[in-house]
């Protein structure tokens, strides 16, 4: 059974702080995903990992295979970051997406 | 904007009832995938369609049931509503080059089933 597990449950942080997200998965999960869900239900896709390291503004997402270990980071945080954060495991068949509980981040000003 | 958009965005349903929701993908994408994400909790995969076949299903019973058409947008159907439907249905389209790889996911808004 893949599995996805993500830390913390919840955040708070200061404006202007560095914040990191971490998650881990099992074997038989090729790439995964950073997702972004605001209240209201709507997600938003952040990144796509198989390997490496990916940066949009002042998001980063890393990916470590070898351990099957991902995090996201968020430099510089403003309060309109301020949502859950949600990493999701795709399956080497390409289907089956594997969500993390997801991580709530407040971000005060 | 995403440019995938699920209709209805709310509904309310009666226990016994069927409920079709529907997803339109993004241009160019031509795998559908549906989740279901009760309140307070992640989305669980319910199936995906590529090329108008289902490739890949969750633990969900048999009166959950897709389509997707030639315009590779979707349909989830669910027959014999129970109170435990209640939740967010969302989609969403990729682009799946070859099989197992596939591209990045863009979603809709969602659709919100209560089940009275």
């Amino acid at each position: 059974k893949n599995e996805v597990e993500q830390s913390p449950q919840n955040l708070t942080a200061q404006e202007g702080e560095f914040i990191t997200i971490n998650c881990s998965y099992s074997v038989g999960i090729s790439a995964l995903h950073w997702l972004q869900q605001h209240p209201g239900g709507g997600i938003v896709s952040l990144f796509m990992l198989s390997s490496g390291k990916k940066k949009h503004g002042r998001l980063i997402a890393t990916i470590n295979i070898q351990e099957k270990h991902s995090s996201l980071h968020i430099t510089a945080s403003h309060p309109r970051d301020s949502a859950v954060y949600i990493c999701a495991g795709q399956e080497t068949s390409g289907s089956r997406l594997t969500f993390g509980e997801g991580t709530q981040l407040t971000v005060n000003p | 904007e995403t440019g995938v958009t699920q209709s209805p965005t709310h509904l309310i349903k009666t226990r016994g009832q069927q409920v079709t929701l529907r997803c339109s993908s993004q241009s160019g994408h031509n795998t559908v995938s549906w989740y279901q994400q009760a309140l307070g909790q992640g989305p669980q995969f319910i199936f995906q369609y590529y090329r108008e076949e289902e490739n890949g299903r969750g633990n969900f019973p048999p009166r959950f049931s897709g389509l997707q058409f030639p315009n590779y947008s979707s349909e989830l159907n669910v027959n014999a509503l129970e109170l435990d439907d209640s939740a967010l249905y969302l989609c969403a389209s990729s682009l799946m080059v070859l099989a197992g790889e596939n591209g990045e996911l863009f979603f809709g808004e969602g659709s919100r089933l209560t089940v009275l």
